[in-house]
């Protein structure tokens, strides 16, 4: 079982519609949580980060982190074409280490 | 404005040539990483750093080498080594000692072999 599990998708929604994004873990050990945006060719930016269980509200996004189920969500509401881009989720358990990535899930919103 | 950046932005490498990524902060972040970027692939490991003149393996660091002589540079090899290196190469940096662990990314480096 790889540490963490993310749907690759691809996802395709229209305009407006509500998406949600997940992934799953198997390492207890994790504490904190991230969400990065990355377009086509272009480094990965840095979205949401959570820490420990509980959501986290930021304008369209929020983020979800359930760590006795061990599964984290990015909800996305009222999307937008421009939010067309790969969503990966990361997570690292204590410093020393680097964070592990789940391998990405493609949205696609038209308009 | 205060960055990671990664340079070049396309690489071509003949076979059996070594070549060298070029990372470059001005965050005065301690900890960089290299990763590599493969399609269905997900981010994987290749090294990372968190202090000068100290490195570690990360899950895939075979076929690759790096120093970390400044604070500021974070250079990765891609030796002939490596078997399969056309890939998307991104470089990142952070404060752990901060607390905080998110990475601040570079746009990455294409390479290709030829």
């Amino acid at each position: 079982q790889k540490e963490v599990e993310q749907d690759p998708g691809p996802l395709s929604v229209p305009e407006g519609a509500i998406v949600s994004l997940n992934c799953t873990y198997s390492n207890s050990a994790f504490q904190y949580f991230m969400w990065y945006r990355q377009y086509s060719r272009k480094g990965p930016e840095l979205l949401m980060y959570t820490y420990s269980s509980g959501n986290k509200e930021d304008g369209r996004f929020t983020a979800q982190v359930d760590k006795s189920s061990k599964y984290i969500s990015l909800f996305i509401r009222d999307s937008q074409p421009s939010d067309s881009a790969t969503y990966l989720c990361a997570m690292i358990g204590q410093a020393g280490t680097a964070l592990i990535f789940g391998k990405g899930t493609t949205l696609s919103v038209s308009s | 404005d205060g960055g990671i950046t990664q340079s070049p932005k396309y690489l071509f490498r003949k076979e059996g040539q070594n070549v060298t990524l070029s990372c470059e902060q001005n965050l005065n972040h301690d900890a960089m990483y290299w990763y590599r970027q493969d399609p269905g692939q997900g981010l994987r490991l290749i090294y990372y750093s968190q202090i000068v003149n100290d490195f570690q393996k990360g899950d895939i660091a075979e076929g690759y080498s790096v120093s970390r002589e400044k604070k500021e540079s974070f250079p990765l090899t891609v030796t002939s080594a490596q078997k399969n290196p056309t890939a998307f190469y991104l470089c990142a940096s952070s404060d752990p000692g901060t607390g905080i662990y998110g990475y601040t990314f570079g746009s990455g480096t294409r390479l290709t072999v030829v």
